[in-house]
């Protein structure tokens, strides 16, 4: 079974600063999948980032990036130039690859919120 | 390229009661994800669907089912509705090539049930 902890319930920054979120996670797998979804108010989950295990190189996808840190079972977020617009709850979430399909595994969340 | 869509957006029941809630998957895709997430809490999964079977299964009773349909939509059915099953029930899709190992999923806007 993998387990996801989100250790920072709330965090809050003045726009265009730069901010991490936190993310640990256990699995017993050998190869797995970490993601951060964002869940505006509009309910609706965002993919904003994917990192396979087996790849060493952090995922960026603009101002999104990832620091994976395999062997302490850590992945965080760091969004840079924060707007307005990523006020959000984000969850950080987890996916084997071995047989069976069990879902992805989600943390309780962080909410973000991002001040004028 | 058309999203993941869900209906109702809300619904309301009464104890006893049953309900089925639906999903359409993201065009080219063939897997659909089902999970329940409680308010303040990350989303938990309840079944996965490949190629109209079920594939995987988290802890929820025989009293949650599914179905995938031929275009690969999905229906979550829910028996003798208790108070705790009031939630927000979100359906993801993803392309699989065995089965939902690793793909990203991509999520629907979800139903918001109450049960009183």
């Amino acid at each position: 079974a993998q387990t996801v902890t989100q250790s920072q319930p709330e965090m809050s920054v003045q726009e265009a600063e730069t901010v991490t979120l936190s993310c640990t996670y256990d699995t017993s797998e050998s190869n797995y999948y970490l993601f951060w979804y964002k869940q505006p108010p509009s309910r609706q989950m965002i993919l904003v980032i994917r990192q396979e295990a087996y790849k060493q190189q952090n995922a960026t996808e603009n101002r999104f990036s990832v620091n994976f840190q395999k062997a302490a079972k850590s992945f965080s977020l760091k969004i840079s130039d924060s707007q307005l617009g990523d006020t959000a709850m984000y969850f950080c979430a987890s996916l084997s690859s071995g047989g069976g399909a069990d879902g992805l595994t989600f943390g309780k969340g962080t909410h973000l919120i991002i001040q004028p | 390229e058309t999203g993941v869509t869900q209906s109702p957006t809300h619904l309301i029941k009464t104890r006893g009661q049953q309900v089925t809630l639906r999903c359409s998957s993201q065009s080219g895709h063939n897997t659909v994800s089902w999970y329940q997430q409680a308010l303040g809490q990350g989303p938990q999964f309840i079944f996965q669907y490949y190629r109209e079977e079920e594939n995987g299964r988290g802890n929820f009773p025989p009293r949650f089912s599914g179905l995938q349909f031929p275009n690969y939509s999905s229906e979550l059915n829910v028996n003798a509705l208790e108070l705790d099953d009031s939630a927000l029930y979100l359906c993801a899709s993803s392309f699989g090539t065995s089965g939902g190992y690793g793909e990203t999923q991509y999520f629907g806007p979800g139903t918001r049930l109450l049960v009183l």
